[in-house]
Parts: structure tokens; C-alpha cells; sequence
């Protein structure tokens, strides 16, 4: 079955970076991209990104001020999540998702919460 | 744009039909049927119940449908059950120069 393992929770201080990890198993890695979302304490889901694993090539929000970057590591099924120059307002539950065609995202990580402190 | 626009709450008693409703724009909803929808239990990562306007994935349940007209979608729940209480977000892909996808702003759906 399709699976989608995160990395643990960290807690960052303000201007630092984070990179979170989500390793993918059950499918054809490189078929399928996938989608970076966060999820503030008590607010919405905010969509951070994607990557085409076959060629790593992205598309980024620019909501985030080119402070993301993604990539992936197709000899280990793992995607990257980095994310620089951290605020407070950056505390948040980081998830990967599978993007499927329509770029719905079909299975998801556990989440992994950062916090700036 | 930065968000969907959804109803913050929506209530219903069990076995009742409800429906939420996820507003866009001519770049997003109303361009491509590109529109999923995402239920979030509590302390939960979200699960997709619907996905190109109006596909359930495999294993869920047939009270869950969508629609879509202009740059309105919608999510039907029909039956209500107590476990369908949670957070309900729609999205869509865009053509906005700024990202990809957008999340609508979420909608509480309480089983009375």
C-alpha cells in the first residue's frame, strides 16, 4: 500500500532553516509528484508546493518569498522539504502529499510539526 | 488569489443532507475540473473523499458526491453520520502567477 513516512518534529529559533523528509513506498516513485501543504495551529491548509520526481522539476508558491525549496532523492524514494530564514509564523504541521494527475493529493504523510521558538 | 472561499460551519442531524460550497474564480474553480475535496478529523492528516469535481477514491463512502457550476463547486454529504463531523476543504489548481494550487478556507461541519 502506498506510504508516506515523514521525519520528526523539530523546533527551530527565528532565522534559522528546517528540512523536513517524506519517503515513499507502495508505488512507482518517480510516476507520481507531490505536493508540499502546512497547516497552522487552528488555521487552514496552505499548498507550499510540488515536484515532478522524474525530472525534479517545481512549482513553488510564491507566498513564501522563494524561501522553499524541494527536492528529491529517487535512490532513496525520499522527497525534501526546506525551508529557510524561519519566522514564528512558521510554526506549523508540515505534510507531503501524492499528487496524482489531477493534482489531487491521494495519500498523505503523518505531518511533521515545526516549531520556531 | 490566496484562498477558496467556503462557509466557516455548517450543521446538520444525522441522516439529514448537507452541501458546502466552495467559491473561485474564472482562473481556478471555473477553468478546470481540477476540484478535490479534503475531510480532516481532528489532530488527523487531511483524506481526499473527492477528486475531479466529482470522483470518489476507492473506499469511500457513496454518500460523499461533488458538482460544479461556473466558479462555484460543491460538496454534497448525504445521510449525515456522526463521523462525518470535521473539517471539509475544497481545492483547486490555478492559473494564478503566484502558485499552483489553493485550498479553500475550510468549513466545520457539526452532526447535531
Amino acid at each position: 500500500q502506498v506510504q508516506l513516512v515523514q521525519s520528526g518534529a523539530e523546533v527551530k529559533m527565528p532565522g534559522a532553516s528546517v528540512k523536513v523528509s517524506c519517503k515513499a513506498s507502495g508505488y512507482t516513485f518517480t510516476i507520481y509528484g507531490l505536493h508540499w501543504v502546512r497547516q497552522a495551529p487552528g488555521q487552514r491548509l496552505e499548498w507550499m508546493g510540488w515536484i515532478n520526481p522524474g525530472n525534479g522539476n517545481t512549482r513553488d508558491s510564491q507566498n513564501f518569498q522563494d524561501r522553499v525549496s524541494l527536492t528529491r532523492d529517487t535512490s532513496a524514494n525520499t522527497f525534501y522539504m526546506e525551508l529557510t530564514a524561519l519566522r514564528f509564523e512558521d510554526s506549523a504541521v508540515y505534510y507531503c502529499a501524492r499528487s496524482g494527475s489531477d493534482w489531487s493529493a491521494d495519500n498523505w504523510g503523518q505531518g511533521t510539526l515545526v516549531t520556531v521558538s | 488569489q490566496s484562498a477558496l472561499t467556503q462557509p466557516a460551519s455548517v450543521s446538520g442531524s444525522p441522516g439529514q443532507s448537507i452541501t458546502i460550497s466552495c467559491t473561485g474564480t474564472s482562473g481556478d474553480v471555473g477553468a478546470y475540473n481540477y476540484v478535490s475535496w479534503y475531510q480532516q478529523h481532528p489532530d488527523k492528516a487531511p483524506k481526499l473523499v473527492i477528486y475531479g469535481v466529482n470522483n470518489r477514491p476507492s473506499g469511500v463512502s457513496n454518500r460523499f458526491s461533488g458538482s460544479k457550476s461556473g466558479n462555484t463547486a460543491s460538496l454534497t454529504i448525504s445521510g449525515l453520520q456522526t463521523e462525518d463531523e470535521a473539517d471539509y476543504y475544497c481545492s483547486s489548481y490555478t492559473s494564478s502567477s503566484t502558485l499552483a494550487y489553493v485550498f479553500g478556507t475550510g468549513t466545520k461541519v457539526t452532526v447535531l
